[in-house]
């Protein structure tokens, strides 16, 4: 199985761009889904398939992938999208999804 | 609206067992799986297992199995989470979520609420 790697934290100005990676060996065969969890609430899905944005997710956040890196940009910060995100994949080979230990993003 | 609305907060002695419920609503219920995934205290989360409602199929990772049990009522399109043996280190927020199958790939939406269950003596 994979391991998922994410940045613990990032802080970013009001306006400004936050970029969240997720690393992984072979994560450019897979497809990778990002979800945000606000405090003391559930996780939400806001990206499917690398890049795909469910219905009522601003278009403010968007996913991509290169190499064995994948990433959500959220542009034009705003202190309501403070909240951990979390990066997910599928691994075929223990048929079980795989985690990365999640980024606290903080809108100064 | 697909709604997925768990059972209230618990609290139980170690080696106790604790049973969780998963009352989804708004799609077929037999269509999709189930899965459970938790979190711990200020951690991240943590994938337990799957269920096929309309089967009773279930995979648990490896962490727990022979300690959880994935059940289901499809009279009532509500999915179960029975853990077993519980020790302090199981206290966590537990989620069930509903599986997508697309594209050769499988992601999470939506999530229930979540459930506190504590383990204290």
């Amino acid at each position: 199985s994979s391991v998922l790697t994410q940045p613990p934290s990032l802080s970013v100005a009001p306006g400004q761009t936050a970029t969240i990676t997720c690393e992984g060996p072979n994560i450019g065969s897979k497809s990778v889904h990002w979800y945000q969890q606000k405090p003391g609430q559930a996780p939400i899905l806001v990206v499917s398939a690398d890049s795909d944005r469910p219905s009522g997710i601003p278009e403010r956040l968007s996913g991509s992938k290169s190499g064995n890196t994948a990433t959500l940009t959220i542009s034009r910060v705003e202190a309501g999208d403070e909240a951990d995100f979390h990066c997910q994949v599928w691994d075929r080979s223990s048929d079980h999804p795989i985690f990365g230990g999640g980024t606290k993003l903080t809108v100064l | 609206q697909v709604n997925l609305v768990q059972s209230g907060a618990e609290v139980k002695k170690p080696g106790a067992s604790v049973k969780v419920s998963c009352k989804t609503s708004g799609y077929s219920f037999t269509g999709d799986d189930i899965n459970w995934v938790r979190q711990a205290p200020g951690q991240g989360l943590e994938w337990m297992g799957w269920m096929n409602p309309a089967t009773g199929d279930s995979g648990y990772g490896q962490k727990f199995q022979g300690r959880v049990t994935l059940t289901r009522d499809t009279a009532i399109s509500t999915a179960y989470m029975e853990l077993r043996s519980l020790r302090f280190e199981d206290t966590a927020i537990y989620y069930c979520a509903r599986g997508v199958a697309a594209a050769g790939t499988d992601w999470f939406d939506p999530w229930g609420q979540g459930t506190l269950v504590t383990v204290s003596s």
